[in-house]
């Protein structure tokens, strides 16, 4: 059973702090690599993607794989009450030319005024 | 920009009753997915269809049927509920490649009794 690990939560940081997610796979010919945020009751909308080795920004955002250690991380940079949200790993076991995503369970994180 | 319709947003069936759950995406992509989501447990892939005519089992397909009914549709059948059905169910669809992004319907809370 291919497995996407994310670290127990629940996360809590204080506004304006660093948040850093973790998430391992046990797959080492999977490709592609994305975090996922849901709010509660909502459904999961892409924030990051992310495809070969090092770091990858955007805004606040930096995703960093280590395809080596197999794990990609998620960074929130100067971190907002509206961040707080599950965040879910997910990575691509693509058979072929298809897309195929396994989830981790998730971490909830919050973000204490 | 509708992207993933689903179709209900909320259920309740009787144990051993059925239901069809609806589906359609207005991006043009090729493939389409149905997880479910349970606390603790993450998202679990049911089915997916790589492309048209073609659909496949994933992680959990017991109890459940698809239908591909064209490159928009997809659909989902409960043949006789069961409370262990009882989960948030969300469609996904993405376009074709391992870096292709999941796009999330909003979501059908189904319970079964």
């Amino acid at each position: 059973q291919k497995e996407v690990e994310q670290n127990s939560g629940p996360l809590s940081v204080p506004e304006g702090a660093i948040a850093s997610l973790n998430c391992t796979y046990s797959d080492r010919g999977s490709q592609s690599f994305f975090w996922y945020r849901q709010y509660s009751g909502k459904s999961p909308e892409l924030i990051m993607s992310i495809y070969s080795n090092g770091d990858k920004e955007d805004g606040r955002f930096t995703a960093q794989l280590n395809k080596a250690s197999q794990y990609v991380s998620l960074l929130i940079r100067d971190s907002q009450p509206s961040d707080s949200a599950t965040y879910l790993c997910a990575v691509n076991q693509a058979s072929g030319a298809n897309s195929k995503l396994t989830f981790g369970k998730g971490i909830t994180l919050s973000v204490r005024p | 920009n509708a992207g993933v319709t689903q179709t209900p947003k909320f259920q309740v069936l009787k144990t051993g009753q059925s239901m069809t759950l609806q589906c359609a995406q207005d991006m043009n992509h090729n493939s389409m997915y149905w997880y479910r989501q349970d606390p603790g447990m993450g998202l679990r892939l049911i089915y997916y269809s790589a492309s048209e005519g073609t659909t496949d089992k994933g992680e959990v397909p017991n109890g459940y049927n698809v239908s591909r009914l064209n490159k928009r549709e997809f659909s989902l059948r409960l043949e006789s509920a069961a409370p262990s059905q009882t989960s948030v169910y969300f469609c996904a669809s993405s376009s074709q490649g391992p870096n292709s992004p999941l796009h999330f319907g909003n979501g059908t809370r189904l319970t079964v009794t």
